[in-house]
């Protein structure tokens, strides 16, 4: 199986930040990568898939970049609505697997 | 509206047996392959089970495998998983998922829609 490094475990942050969560593989996936946002309580979302693809009606200020081995996540201006888990997959090879996940929360 | 619903989760004892279903509505269920994801309390998201979208093929986690069954029904627009021999380990929140047709690789993929979860808790 492919394991992913997710980094960091905890990001303190102020509404319109800009905050970049970082996202490492044991091995090579292409772009083969998805982020989901999940909310306490709720199931995942998908935001983002193929790596930089925004998932429709995703806003924009969410971003994505990366291939082969280490991939970002980026929020240009943190809305309140933000702060939530945030986790990558990769659908490169079986299993599918996730990272550890990301907790943004309020500074 | 695209909906998967969950059910069936609970309290059940350890070396017991639990259903959970997932129904879908406002997609065409027969064309998704289908995928069960469990979440165990304040942890990471992990890949459970997926089914093909005629049923004739299947695939487990190592972890479950030999105790877990997934099985569709598209006449009846829904999934389900069958869960023996539960074990404490086992206890997590339960969502069925489908596997997007865009974000694929072969025949692994990201997940598009969720269900909102079942929560299984496996104690004496």
């Amino acid at each position: 199986a492919i394991w992913m490094t997710q980094s960091p475990s905890l990001l303190s942050a102020s509404t319109g930040d800009r905050v970049t969560i970082s996202c490492r593989m044991s091995q090579g996936i292409s772009s083969y990568l998805a982020w989901y946002q999940q909310k306490p309580g709720k199931a995942p979302e998908l935001l983002i898939y193929a790596a930089s693809t925004l998932q429709s009606g995703v806003p924009s200020r969410f971003s994505g970049s990366g291939s082969g081995t280490d991939f970002t996540l980026t929020i240009s201006c943190l809305q309140s609505e933000d702060f939530a888990t945030y986790y990558c997959q990769q659908y490169y090879s079986f299993p599918p697997t996730f990272g550890q996940g990301t907790k943004v929360e309020i500074k | 509206e695209v909906q998967l619903v969950e059910s069936g989760g609970g309290l059940v004892q350890p070396g017991g047996s639990l259903r959970l279903s997932c129904a879908a509505s406002g997609f065409t269920f027969s064309s998704y392959w289908m995928h069960w994801v469990r979440q165990a309390p304040g942890k990471g998201l992990v890949w459970v089970s997926r089914i093909n979208s005629d049923g004739s093929s299947t695939s487990y986690a190592d972890s479950v495998k030999g105790r877990f069954t997934i099985s569709r029904d598209n006449a009846k627009n829904t999934l389900y998983l069958q869960m023996n021999s539960l074990r404490a380990e086992d206890t997590a929140v339960y969502y069925c998922a489908s596997g997007s047709p865009i974000a694929v690789a072969g025949t692994v993929s990201a997940f598009d829609i969720w269900g909102q979860g079942t929560m299984v808790t496996v104690s004496s």
